[in-house]
């Protein structure tokens, strides 16, 4: 059974527009929600993470939104840039941790 | 500082030889983990470490072996290749339950071929 579920499997947003992607998780014992960020060829590298005492979390143009009683959160990314196109990852966890399937990000000039 | 070094980059196998991952971490991390990816299936957990000498299953760990001899190495073995097991795979460290954040950090990755 798989920990958390994320969708969509891949996403193409116009440069300027808003990116948004979807996770599940079962666990109610997860205490820290981060979201990756993964460039061909390369390891994923952390974005922006949140803890689920926290319904929202703001980075520049990256925002976690968190909903603990549905068991859900997402990523949104604004005035989203060709520069975002990677493949981005939802985990949820704390002494292990558990990955969605990921999403294909490709933003068009 | 070089973060997490993963060793080889690149290997192809045959079916039924074994091998031996390395990663190692210069960030004085409590806890570290082996993940591969495969495409459609995002990053599955093989096994991890909450400190030197521990180890633990993750959601794939059958067909691997790891160990923790020391704090800042971690790792992943096959004993007996098969084509299945042909997958990127990455290590990560973190500070772990307590530290100042869960980040991980991950390794470049290895990419291994079983034929």
């Amino acid at each position: 059974q798989q920990q958390v579920k994320q969708s969509p499997q891949s996403l193409i947003v116009q440069k300027g527009g808003i990116s948004i992607i979807n996770c599940a998780y079962e666990n109610t014992a997860f205490d820290y929600f981060p979201w990756y960020q993964q460039f061909p060829g390369k390891g994923p590298a952390l974005l922006i993470a949140i803890r689920p005492d926290v319904s929202e979390k703001k980075e520049g143009r990256f925002t976690i939104s968190f909903n603990k009683s549905a068991k859900q959160f997402s990523l949104h990314i604004m005035d989203s840039q060709p520069g975002d196109s990677a493949t981005y990852f939802c985990a949820g966890g704390g002494n292990q941790f558990y990955f969605g399937t990921g999403t294909s990000l490709t933003v068009i000039p | 500082n070089a973060g997490v070094t993963q060793t080889p980059k690149f290997r192809v196998l045959k079916t039924g030889q074994s091998m031996t991952l390395l990663c190692a971490q210069d960030m004085n991390h409590e806890y570290m983990y082996w993940y591969r990816q495969d495409p459609g299936m995002g990053l599955r957990l093989i096994h991890y470490s909450v400190g030197e000498g521990t180890t633990a299953k993750g959601e794939v760990p059958d067909g691997y072996n790891v160990s923790r001899l020391k704090k800042q190495n971690f790792l992943l073995g096959l004993e007996s290749a098969a084509p299945s097991q042909t997958s990127v795979y990455f290590c990560a460290s973190s500070y772990g339950r307590g530290g100042p954040t869960g980040e991980l950090f991950f390794g470049e990755g290895s990419r291994l071929t079983v034929l």
